[in-house]
């Protein structure tokens, strides 16, 4: 079973919609979760982190985190051509004792249509 | 602007033969990552390093070693190519091991024929 799992695997919206990205997790224990953007040929590029449960914005971006629920939330509001990419939800979650490593999902394809 | 360079970012490469990916980072990084980006896997952690002259195994090491001579450097080594190891490999430093946001190079295309 995937350790983080995340939903749609693409997604189409028109410029100016808002865009919501889900990510699960199975590590209750998970410290903090990140956000990645991935341009075609290019490497992920870190957009935005958290760490303790709500939400937290930066921008057009916000992401929410339900610790409970094991789940978080990557909204972009007003979105743009340029926004489409891959975004990779990757959470530090526990990898026995008391270490902690970053697994990736396999990530959410977005296109954003003029 | 952080900045890590991968060398080279495109290769083919037969099956048996030794390929060497080069990383050279500049962010003055303790920590150096090599992931491999395969279609329906997702990033997968290879090896890392958090000291030069150290390097540590990630969760798919086999079939590759990884060396650190220097801060700066981290390389991924595959002694004997096979054709599974086709992918996309990316290097990434970080300031601190995980809780840090790791700072990604462009990516080495690998083909094994």
């Amino acid at each position: 079973q995937e350790k983080v799992q995340q939903s749609p695997e693409s997604l189409i919206v028109p410029e100016g919609a808002m865009v919501s990205l889900n990510c699960s997790f199975s590590d209750s224990a998970s410290q903090s979760i990140w956000w990645y953007q991935q341009h075609p040929g290019k490497g992920p590029k870190a957009l935005i982190s958290i760490f303790s449960n709500g939400n937290k914005k930066e921008g057009r971006l916000t992401v929410y985190l339900n610790r409970a629920s094991l789940h978080v939330s990557l909204h972009i509001k007003d979105s743009q051509p340029s926004d489409s990419a891959v975004y990779l939800c990757a959470v530090s979650m526990r990898s026995g004792g008391s270490n902690y490593k970053l697994t990736f999902g396999k990530g959410t394809l977005l296109t954003v249509t003029p | 602007e952080a900045a890590v360079t991968q060398s080279p970012r495109s290769k083919v490469a037969v099956t048996g033969g030794k390929v060497t990916l080069s990383c050279h980072q500049t962010n003055n990084h303790d920590y150096m990552y090599w992931y491999r980006q395969d279609t329906g896997h997702g990033l997968r952690l290879i090896h890392y390093s958090y000291v030069a002259d150290s390097t540590e195994k990630g969760d798919i090491p086999d079939g590759y070693k990884a060396s650190r001579p220097s801060q700066e450097n981290f390389s991924l080594i595959l002694e004997l190519a096979s054709l599974s190891q086709t992918a996309v490999y990316f290097c990434a430093s970080s300031p601190g091991g995980t809780g840090n946001t790791l700072y990604f190079g462009e990516g080495s295309r690998l083909i094994v024929v």
